[in-house]
């Protein structure tokens, strides 16, 4: 069956930190991969999305994702976090018109 | 420009009564989606559609009923809830082709006693 693996649950960082959050997933064909937040209280959102060419993708809030295929991963990173980035991340891989999301990974920014 | 709606917004139910869970979508979208939000389990698909009365379940469909009547509408019926079915329900939308990212809407948070 197909799966997707996000490596930490819960994550905390001081403001200003480094974030790098792990996702895996189990097929190795071709597959579209989305990072999705959720805001306390609010539904999910598209942070970032990769369909093909540059395994460097850029998203929103100064969020950027790194496809390696070899590894079958695709890392969320942002250099420097905010408190306003305190939310649950979702990495997400489309498998034919489904969508399989990890279990999430909650990320709290101390201030 | 609505988007994509849920209704209700909060349900308290007992068990073995009937639930139904309204989404509506104004982007005339091709495909609907059902996920059930469970701590640890991140979101699971329970039913998606991929046209005006085309259904297919998804990892957990057992215990619920959909419909699609019309391309904007998407009800998730739980026939005879369960206490295991208490749940946050998103409903989301997506346009036809591979490369479109689905659309959210606000959620449903479902307590069965």
């Amino acid at each position: 069956a197909q799966s997707v693996s996000q490596h930490n649950h819960h994550v905390i960082l001081s403001e200003a930190a480094s974030l790098e959050l792990g996702c895996n997933y189990s097929y190795g064909g071709t597959v579209n991969l989305f990072w999705y937040v959720q805001y306390p209280g609010q539904h999910l959102q598209l942070l970032l999305k990769y369909f093909s060419g540059d395994p460097l993708v850029k998203g929103i809030k100064g969020f950027e994702a790194e496809f390696i295929k070899s590894k079958f991963s695709f890392n969320l990173r942002k250099p420097s976090v905010q408190w306003s980035d305190t939310a649950e991340y979702f990495c997400a891989v489309q498998y034919g018109n489904k969508l399989v999301f990890g279990a999430g990974t909650i990320l709290r920014v101390k201030s | 420009d609505a988007g994509i709606t849920q209704s209700p917004r909060y349900k308290i139910t007992e068990t073995g009564r009937q639930v139904t869970l309204m989404c509506h979508q104004t982007w005339s979208h091709s495909y609907m989606f059902w996920y059930r939000q469970d701590l640890g389990h991140g979101l699971r698909l329970i039913y998606y559609s991929a046209a005006a009365d085309i259904t297919d379940k998804g990892e957990v469909p057992d215990g619920y009923v959909v419909s699609r009547s019309k391309t904007e509408n998407f009800p998730l019926t739980l026939e005879s809830a369960t206490r295991s079915q208490t749940s946050v329900y998103f409903c989301a939308s997506r346009p036809s082709g591979p490369y479109n990212e689905q659309f959210f809407g606000p959620g449903t948070r479902l307590t069965v006693l």
